[in-house]
């Protein structure tokens, strides 16, 4: 597609369950990122890939996270044993690397936990 | 490490009046500055950028922003505003040498007729 993808849009999990949250980048962007937008704050930048280079993880807020990036492409976020303060939305964005563009965002994935 | 602070988080304003959301940041090294527009429920579109050149960037929906590297500031503004401007704006930085976004706390802009 044209833009940044990421599925589900919705989701609603048990406290304790496992989730993995998908984005699909724009086809050719090296860089993608992470960041997470609880109620009434701003972006919380999570992680960052940028080609072949180890991850940026510096801001995952716990071992519950991990991220991954499977042939520089499609990326999974992945939170295990959820917590009631994980829900927010899970915004996915990718930006080129040979020239500085502003990141392109999707259009999130709303997590609740309950 | 770079830092972005918005200084405004709340800004009300009336149909054709202008309005200008502050934004500052910090860095030890020189930046790329953005502005992010996300309207109610839906994801964030990019409003502007200034990379090098002219201080005065101009954006999509008559905004525009000045880059001001005295005053480390990247304040918006848009002379006359809509009802659909109404939303949440964000401010954002990205040093040179890195390709982190930083983002300010958002400026929620309410348009009022």
């Amino acid at each position: 597609g044209a833009g940044v993808s990421q599925s589900p849009s919705n989701k609603v999990t048990e406290k304790g369950k496992d989730v993995e949250l998908r984005c699909d980048p724009i086809s050719g962007h090296t860089a993608l990122y992470w960041y997470r937008q609880s109620l009434g704050q701003g972006l919380e930048f999570l992680i960052y890939f940028q080609g072949n280079s180890a991850p940026d993880k510096s801001g995952l807020p716990s071992d519950r996270f991990s991220a991954e990036r499977t042939g520089g492409s499609v990326s999974t976020l992945t939170i295990q044993r959820t917590q009631q303060e994980d829900s927010a939305v899970y915004l996915c964005a990718s930006s080129t690397q040979g020239e500085v563009l502003a990141a392109f965002f999707g259009q999130g994935t709303r997590l609740t936990v309950v | 490490a770079q830092s972005v602070t918005q200084l405004d988080s709340q800004v009300p304003v009336f149909e054709e009046a202008p309005v200008e959301l502050r934004c500052n940041y910090s860095s030890s090294v020189s930046v790329y500055l953005f502005w992010y527009v996300q309207y109610p429920n839906q994801g964030l579109q990019l409003l502007l950028k200034y990379l090098s050149g002219s201080t005065l960037v101009k954006g999509i929906n008559g905004f525009e922003a000045e880059f001001n590297k005295s005053q480390t500031s990247f304040h918006l503004r848009k002379p006359s505003v809509h009802i659909s401007d109404t939303a949440e704006y964000f401010c954002a930085v990205r040093s040179f040498n890195d390709y982190k976004l930083s983002f300010g706390a958002g400026t929620t802009v309410t348009v009022r007729a």
